[in-house]
């Protein structure tokens, strides 16, 4: 099956830039996503991008995708202290777009 | 607030009790998933509406778990005779898709029902 790996934690000082990494076995040929997820509240999609694309920037985040080493990275330029939180990148599972396979997330500790 | 709602937000129940949760969707939204996220981990999926249907179903939804979406609205988790391995957080999410449209999936998620099973 699918599986979708993150490193557990990454710390940064602020005002850094932070990359969290993310493998994964097999997907969909559609999109991939990065969701963000703060104490006590849902999961938000910070941004995504399609299969076919390297590269997509917006504002503060970058998304790298590899396809050939199946490995996606979300650069946060200018890491703020509310950028604190669990970040998770999520795979469509081959054959359904709409089943989404999460990694473990990764938890992002801004230090002043 | 617009957003998807779930209650009841935290549910301690006694092994061997039957718990049901409720998830309001975004009004507008036809498609309308289950999650679950225990500790330490990314939520993993358990089943998904596309309107009133249950179109798929994973492994991990036993037979004491029973979801449904009678009107293609609000949808409920039912989980009966609890074990303690069901406590976790269950996270419900919606999207709008077109049939035909491109496969860009947008998920909104809801800030899910804490379950504690003693």
């Amino acid at each position: 099956g699918e599986d979708v790996e993150q490193s557990l934690f990454l710390s940064v000082r602020e005002g850094d830039s932070s990359v969290i990494n993310c493998t994964y076995t097999d997907s969909s040929s559609t999109y991939l996503y990065w969701y963000k997820q703060e104490p006590g509240a849902g999961l938000q999609l910070l941004t995504y991008i399609f299969s076919n694309m390297d590269m997509k920037q917006d504002q503060r985040l970058t998304v790298l995708l590899n396809k050939k080493d199946k490995h996606l990275s979300l650069r946060i330029a200018d890491t703020q202290t509310g950028d604190s939180a669990i970040y998770f990148c999520a795979v469509p599972r081959p054959g359904s777009a709409r089943q989404l396979t999460f990694g473990s997330g990764t938890q992002l500790t801004v230090l002043p | 607030d617009t957003g998807v709602s779930q209650n009841p937000r935290h549910k301690i129940t006694k092994r061997g009790q039957n718990v049901t949760f409720r998830c309001d969707p975004i009004s507008e939204h036809n498609r309308l998933y289950w999650y679950r996220q225990t500790l330490g981990q990314g939520p993993e999926f358990l089943t998904y509406f596309q309107n009133e249907a249950q179109l798929e179903k994973s492994r991990l939804l036993s037979d004491r778990f029973s979801a449904e979406r009678p009107k293609g609205s609000f949808s409920t988790l039912e989980i009966q005779r609890t074990e303690q391995g069901d406590s976790a957080m269950y996270l419900c999410a919606s999207s709008f898709s077109l049939a035909s449209g491109r496969k860009y999936n947008e998920q909104f998620f809801g800030p899910g029902t804490r379950l504690t099973v003693l």
